[in-house]
């Protein structure tokens, strides 16, 4: 069974610092997709990043980078230099590519960043 | 903005009551998707929906019901409503919905339930 682990529940930095939120998941499948998602305190889920099994270049989006790393298992997201705006609760998902099933995706349970100016 | 459109935002209701929860998708998109978001239970998926027909189920109670429509927004129904089922309901949109959810998976604001 596909599973998501965050395991960092919170994380506080001050503004300007760089930081890493880790995510790290298990499947069976060899075809599988992972995503980011931001929830702001406004509670909407906002869309970051897709990333699909069979393509491990890192990805650069401005302040946000992403590190897929299918030997550990892994798809950390890291924010340089934060901003306040940045404090979000943080998810990561993975869908597995099952020819059929269930389509949903598996989330984490979020990582809370809170930025302090 | 995604463009996935859900209403109402707030909704206030008695245990064992029904209430319908209603979704447009982003033009375009084939795709519905229902989540439910708890404290305890985290973001999980319930049901998805593609072209009007039922493609997939998730941990979806039988209490619990969905349908897509022929213009493709959808309504999910919360029957006998218990304290537990107080949670935040998200619903997201793709363009297709082909097998191991491949297409990027967009949410709308969400429909916040509260059961008293």
């Amino acid at each position: 069974a596909q599973k998501v682990t965050q395991a960092q529940t919170e994380i506080s930095v001050v503004e300007k610092e760089d930081v890493t939120l880790d995510c790290v998941y298990e499947t069976r499948d060899t075809t599988y997709y992972l995503f980011w998602y931001k929830q702001p305190p406004s509670g909407e889920l906002v869309f970051l990043i897709r990333r699909n099994s069979f393509d491990e270049q890192n990805e650069i989006s401005g302040r946000y980078s992403w590190n897929f790393q299918k030997s550990t298992s892994s798809f950390n997201f890291t924010i340089t230099a934060s901003q306040v705006v940045d404090s979000a609760v943080y998810f990561c998902a993975l869908s597995e590519y099952s020819g059929g099933g269930a389509d949903g995706l598996t989330f984490g349970k979020g990582t809370h960043l809170i930025i302090q100016p | 903005d995604s463009g996935v459109t859900q209403t109402p935002k707030h909704l206030i209701t008695a245990t064992g009551q029904r209430v319908t929860l209603r979704c447009s998708p982003r033009s375009g998109d084939l795709s519905v998707y229902w989540y439910q978001q708890s404290l305890d239970q985290g973001l999980q998926f319930l049901i998805q929906y593609y072209n009007g027909e039922e493609r997939a189920k998730g941990n979806i109670l039988e209490r619990f019901s969905a349908q897509q429509f022929p213009d493709l927004h959808s309504e999910l129904n919360l029957s006998s409503l218990e304290l537990g089922d107080s949670a935040l309901y998200f619903c997201a949109s793709s363009v297709a919905g082909g097998p191991g959810g491949t297409d990027t998976q967009y949410f709308g604001p969400g429909t916040r339930l509260t059961v008293l």
